[in-house]
């Protein structure tokens, strides 16, 4: 069975640093999808980034970039320039796709942003 | 605009109630999901359509039900069966299939905080 794993339940960062959100995942598929999405205080989940498990190209959003490495099965989020509206919970999700495209979920990191 | 709907926001269920969580996509998506969020536990699924009419359980239906008659609903039911239902519900909608290119995106609703009284 896949599972998804975070480490770190919770993070704090300085305004304007550097932050790395870790995520390892198990699975026996060789083509999937891994998102990282955001749970602000509002609880709306919002999709951050998404990397094709076939891309070996790692996915950039503006401020947040993936470092994918397939063969570890190891998929950590990088936060750059960290503002103070990025504090919320971070989930990394996998997903196989095909006939169902569920989600599968880690735990959250629940990042805070110092002023 | 396209999205999905959750209602209500926040929902009371006194012991042995049955309560149903309502569910509606415009985005025209085939496959509709609930999971639901507990402290510590991350996102944990609950049933999961695929086309109308039929649905699948996730890994904690027990104590829950629902039925996709539309395309656009996805209503889920907590019974009184299910013993520790607070907790906060979370529907989502996806295109399916498989490929390069392919949007997999899930879409989430805002929630349901269910509580019980």
């Amino acid at each position: 069975a896949q599972t998804v794993t975070q480490s770190q339940p919770e993070m704090s960062v300085q305004e304007a640093e550097t932050v790395t959100l870790s995520c390892t995942y198990d699975t026996s598929e060789s083509d999937y999808y891994l998102f990282w999405y955001k749970q602000p205080p509002s609880r709306q989940m919002i999709l951050v980034i998404r990397q094709e498990a076939y891309k070996q190209q790692n996915a950039t959003e503006n401020r947040f970039s993936v470092n994918f490495q397939k063969a570890a099965k190891s998929f950590s989020l990088k936060i750059s320039d960290s503002q103070l509206g990025d504090a919320a919970m971070y989930f990394c999700a996998y997903s196989y796709g095909g006939a169902t495209n569920k989600l599968i979920f880690g735990t959250g990191t629940l990042l805070a942003v110092q002023p | 605009d396209g999205g999905i709907t959750q209602s209500p926001k926040y929902l009371f269920r006194k012991e042995g109630q049955n309560v149903t969580l309502s569910c509606e996509q415009n985005l025209n998506h085939d496959a509709m999901y609930w999971y639901r969020q507990d402290p510590g536990q991350g996102l944990r699924l609950i049933y999961y359509s695929q086309i109308v009419n039929d649905f699948q359980k996730g890994d904690i239906a027990e104590g829950y039900s629902v039925s996709r008659e539309k395309k656009e609903s996805f209503p889920l039911t907590v019974t009184s069966a299910q013993k520790n239902p607070t907790a906060f519900y979370l529907c989502a909608s996806s295109s399916l299939g498989q490929g390069a290119g392919l949007d997999t995106e899930a879409f989430f609703g805002q929630g349901t905080r269910l509580t019980v009284v």
